[in-house]
């Protein structure tokens, strides 16, 4: 079942800061985060495995509740490079491999 | 290091013809493959998953026969539309899952391969 994203969309200020969250009705073993531009592929921003995990690259970062099977995407300060439409992905099952898409946060970052 | 590329990235073809499109894992061995379709705006949706020397395992209300997945070598996995109609414009992407221990979990996505069917 695909998990839910929100919010759906987003318009910020360069420098303000933004939250997206992530949440599943299974049980969840990973969630992958990735952001995709406008007609290209999705890029690879990090994946949190189960054992409540937070990691963090530069002014992203993330967290996983697997007992709420949840996770947040955090942008910090955030840059106009950081537009684009972020999408979660979750696997329920260690080794299971395929990945359920969320239906996409639109994030949009003003001068 | 983890790049994976598709060819081509973009195709228009008439209704009725078969397309073939190309993943290939550049600098690593992929296992596993997978194969998306993605409608504008909408969500990546998953269509099969390939293993190398094995049958694709299609996901549920995709059709096997219309979408051929081979995947003959750690490095390179094929997605064939056959007989494509317009339905079937869409932007399609692989990705690839590393066999590489240190991150087996991770799903590193081609460029994608525009498809439009005239």
């Amino acid at each position: 079942q695909q998990p839910v994203q929100s919010p759906q969309a987003v318009i910020l200020r360069e420098g303000e800061d933004a939250v997206i969250n992530c949440s599943s009705s299974k049980a969840l073993y990973s969630v992958h985060w990735y952001r995709q531009k406008h007609g290209e592929a999705p890029v690879f921003l990090m994946i949190l495995l189960k054992g409540g995990e937070q990691k963090g690259h530069e002014k992203i970062s993330a967290s996983f509740n697997e007992k709420k099977q949840q996770s947040s995407l955090y942008l910090t300060a955030s840059q106009l490079s950081y537009s684009g439409t972020y999408f979660c992905g979750t696997e329920s099952v260690q080794g299971a491999q395929k990945l359920v898409f969320g239906q996409g946060t639109r994030l949009t970052i003003n001068p | 290091g983890a790049v994976v590329s598709q060819h081509p990235s973009w195709v228009i073809c008439k209704s009725g013809t078969s397309v073939k499109i190309e993943c290939r894992s550049l600098d690593f061995q992929a296992t596993t493959m997978f194969w998306y379709r993605q409608f504008p705006k909408q969500s990546l949706m998953l269509m099969a998953t390939s293993n190398e020397g094995s049958k694709a395992t299609y996901e549920q209300g995709v059709e096997k026969d219309k979408f051929l997945i081979n995947h003959a070598s750690l490095t390179l996995s094929t997605l064939t539309v056959t007989s494509a109609h317009p339905e079937d414009s869409s932007f399609y992407i692989c990705s690839a899952r590393s066999s590489r221990s240190a991150d087996t979990d991770t799903q590193y996505f081609g460029p994608g391969t525009r498809l439009t069917v005239l």
